[in-house]
This record gives C-alpha cells, sequence and structure tokens, in this order.
C-alpha cells in the first residue's frame, strides 16, 4: 500500500547547490504535481503533469525544474538552491478530476 | 492572488466544543475538497462537494458546499482532541486540468 512515496524526508543544502526530490507512485494515476507548503501560506503549485510526457507551471514555478518520463515518477529539480527555497515539498497525485493523494513530504532548509 | 481565504487561521477550544471553519471564494469552482493533515504527514481527504447546497456529514463533521459553488464550511460538533489539525479547504476547475487551488489553512486545537 505505498500510494505517494517522496525521498529524501529531510535535506540540507548549501545556497548554488542542485538536488532532485524524487516522487513516485503505484496507482496508475496520470496527473502529478509538485506544492510547497509555507507557513501561513497553504499550498502552492510549482508544476504539474497530466500525463507522461506532459508538464506545465504552476502559480510558483521559478527556480524549478520537472520532467515526467513515465506514469510512475515525477521528480522536481533545483538548479541551483536559494534560501527562499527553504519549505516543506509536498508531491501529489490522482486521476483526471479527482481529489490528490499526497506523500509525506520533503523538509528542505537552504543555508 | 488569494483565491480562497479559510476563517479563522487560528482556532483553540475545548473538548465538547462545537466549531465551524470558513472556506470562500469569489470564483466558481467544479468541486471542493476538504483535507486534514498532521504534523510531518501529507493531507489527507476529508470530503470532495461538488453540487451546489450539497451537505455531506462525515461522523462529527458536517460539510455544506454553497448554492453558488463559490463558498464552503466545515462544522465539527463536540469536537475531540483526535480533531486536532491543520484543515485546508481547496478548489478545482475542470476546465483547468484539474488543477486545486488551495486555501492557507486553518490550525486547530481541540484541549482535553
Amino acid at each position: 500500500n505505498a500510494g505517494v512515496t517522496q525521498t529524501p524526508k529531510f535535506q540540507v543544502l548549501k545556497t548554488g547547490q542542485s538536488m532532485t526530490l524524487q516522487c513516485a507512485q503505484d496507482m496508475n494515476h496520470e496527473y502529478m504535481s509538485w506544492y510547497r507548503q509555507d507557513p501561513g501560506m497553504g499550498l502552492r503549485l510549482i508544476h504539474y503533469s497530466v500525463g507522461a510526457g506532459i508538464t506545465d507551471q504552476g502559480e510558483v514555478p521559478n527556480g524549478y525544474n520537472v520532467s515526467r518520463s513515465t506514469t510512475e515518477d515525477f521528480p522536481l529539480r533545483l538548479l541551483s538552491a536559494a534560501p527562499s527555497q527553504t519549505s516543506v515539498y509536498f508531491c501529489a497525485s490522482s486521476f483526471p478530476n479527482s481529489p490528490l493523494h499526497f506523500g509525506n513530504g520533503t523538509r528542505l532548509t537552504v543555508t | 492572488t488569494q483565491l480562497l481565504k479559510q476563517s479563522p487561521q487560528f482556532l483553540s477550544i475545548q473538548e465538547g466544543e462545537n466549531l465551524t471553519v470558513y472556506c470562500n471564494s469569489s470564483s466558481v469552482f467544479s468541486s471542493l475538497q476538504w483535507y486534514r493533515q498532521e504534523p510531518g504527514e501529507g493531507p489527507v481527504l476529508l470530503v470532495t462537494v461538488v453540487t451546489g447546497g450539497e451537505v455531506k456529514k462525515l461522523k462529527r463533521l458536517t460539510f455544506q458546499f454553497g448554492d453558488a459553488r463559490k463558498d464552503s464550511s466545515l462544522h465539527i460538533t463536540a469536537a475531540q482532541p483526535g480533531d486536532t489539525g491543520l484543515y485546508l479547504c481547496a478548489g478545482a476547475h475542470y476546465t483547468n486540468a484539474g488543477k486545486s487551488t488551495f486555501g492557507d489553512g486553518t490550525t486547530l486545537t481541540v484541549k482535553p
């Protein structure tokens, strides 16, 4: 019963470093998305995908890249980390026009 | 742009009290979801409402979708410490690839 799996759970980066947050789902969901959660600001959409090979920008895409080569995986890349990217990141998946299933998040600190 | 506004942002009550959380928008949504999130975990779906005026009950929780599909409320009867958590509403548009817009959340603390 894996659902949506995110790795790592915690990460500390120095400014300018790069990294990839991994997300995998085993529910054959077509839609996948990345959100960041900051205190008092709810969840804000970074990037989303409606199927393999298709991605689009959300509300706060700057500084992040994504790709969707398979239905199961949707990695989020930070090319040059900045302190403003300190946040908790959630990956979610769903069938079209259906509620979201979330992973347990990656807590990222950029110093 | 804050499309979904939740109120109150924080709520601290005693066990046994009733409470209502509101989720308001100027936009019409195809559907609206309520999620509950506990520390260190992702949000978990409580309910989806899709029809204007719809009322759904989940044990002590009652969810209502406004007639115009722009707002919603969550009412908890006789709150228990296990209800403590962050409650999030999210609206979706079927014409917008089902992308969800989230409110900024209501943090509920129920004291024993």
